[in-house]
C-alpha cells in the first residue's frame, strides 16, 4: 500500500533552514503530482507547495513563494520542501502527500503522510 | 486566489443525525471541491472528490453536492467514529485553498 515518511523536521531558529524529505513506496513515484501541506498548531489545513510528476511544473503558497522550493528524485522515490528564511509562523507540522493523478491540480489528495513537526524558534 | 469559506466552525451533535457543512468558494469552481476528515493526531482522510464522488471505502452515509460557488457535505446518520474536523478543499486553480475547518463534536 501507498506509504508516505516524512523526515528533517525538528526545533529551528529564525531566519535558519531546514529541509524536508518524504520517502514514497508502494506506488509508481514518478506517475503523480505530489503536495507539502502543514498545520500549525491546533489550526486548520494550509497548503504549501505542489509538484508535477517529472517535476516540470511547481507551484507555492504565497506565504512561501521565494523562501521555500519543492523538488523531488524520482530514482530515490523522494520528495523534498527546502525551506529558508524560516519564521515563527512557518510553525507546524508539515504533511507529504500524493495526488490521485498525474494532474497537479484538478484532482484530489488521496494520500498523506503522518508529517514532521518543524519548530521555528529563539 | 480562491478563497473557501467553511461554516459552521463547531457544530454539537448526537449519534444519529444528520450533519451538513458548507463550504462557499469566493467564485465559480464548477466541481473541483473535494472534503476530508481529520481525527486528532491523524493525517486527513479523503471522503469526497469532484464535489460529490465518494472515495473508495469510505461509508455510504457521507455524501457532497453542489457546483459554482456552493458545496455542501452531508453525514446522513452520524456514527460515533464521525466525531472529527472536517474540510473543504478547491483543486480549481493555484494556489490550491482548504476552508477553515467545522469541529464535529458531541
Amino acid at each position: 500500500q501507498v506509504q508516505l515518511v516524512e523526515s528533517g523536521g525538528g526545533v529551528v531558529q529564525p531566519g535558519r533552514s531546514l529541509r524536508l524529505s518524504c520517502a514514497a513506496s508502494g506506488f509508481t513515484f514518478s506517475n503523480f503530482g505530489m503536495h507539502w501541506v502543514r498545520q500549525a498548531p491546533g489550526k486548520g489545513l494550509d497548503w504549501v507547495a505542489v509538484m508535477s510528476n517529472d517535476g516540470s511544473n511547481k507551484y507555492y503558497a504565497d506565504s512561501v513563494k521565494g523562501r521555500f522550493t519543492v523538488s523531488r528524485d524520482n530514482s530515490k522515490n523522494t520528495l523534498y520542501l527546502q525551506m529558508h528564511s524560516l519564521r515563527a509562523e512557518d510553525t507546524a507540522v508539515y504533511f507529504c502527500a500524493k495526488s490521485r493523478d498525474t494532474s497537479i491540480i484538478r484532482g484530489p489528495i488521496v494520500s498523506w503522510g503522518q508529517g514532521t513537526l518543524v519548530i521555528v524558534s529563539s | 486566489d480562491v478563497q473557501m469559506t467553511q461554516s459552521p466552525s463547531s457544530l454539537s451533535a448526537v449519534v444519529g443525525d444528520r450533519v451538513t457543512i458548507t463550504c462557499r468558494a469566493s467564485q465559480s469552481i464548477y466541481t473541483f471541491v473535494n472534503w476530508y476528515q481529520q481525527k486528532p493526531g491523524k493525517a486527513p482522510n479523503l471522503l469526497i472528490y469532484s464535489a460529490s464522488g465518494l472515495q473508495s471505502g469510505v461509508p455510504s452515509r457521507f455524501s457532497g453536492s453542489g457546483s459554482g460557488t456552493d458545496f455542501t457535505l452531508t453525514i446522513s446518520g452520524l456514527q460515533p467514529e464521525d466525531f472529527a474536523v472536517y474540510y473543504c478543499q478547491q483543486s480549481h486553480s493555484t494556489p490550491i485553498a482548504f476552508g477553515g475547518g467545522t469541529k464535529v463534536e458531541i
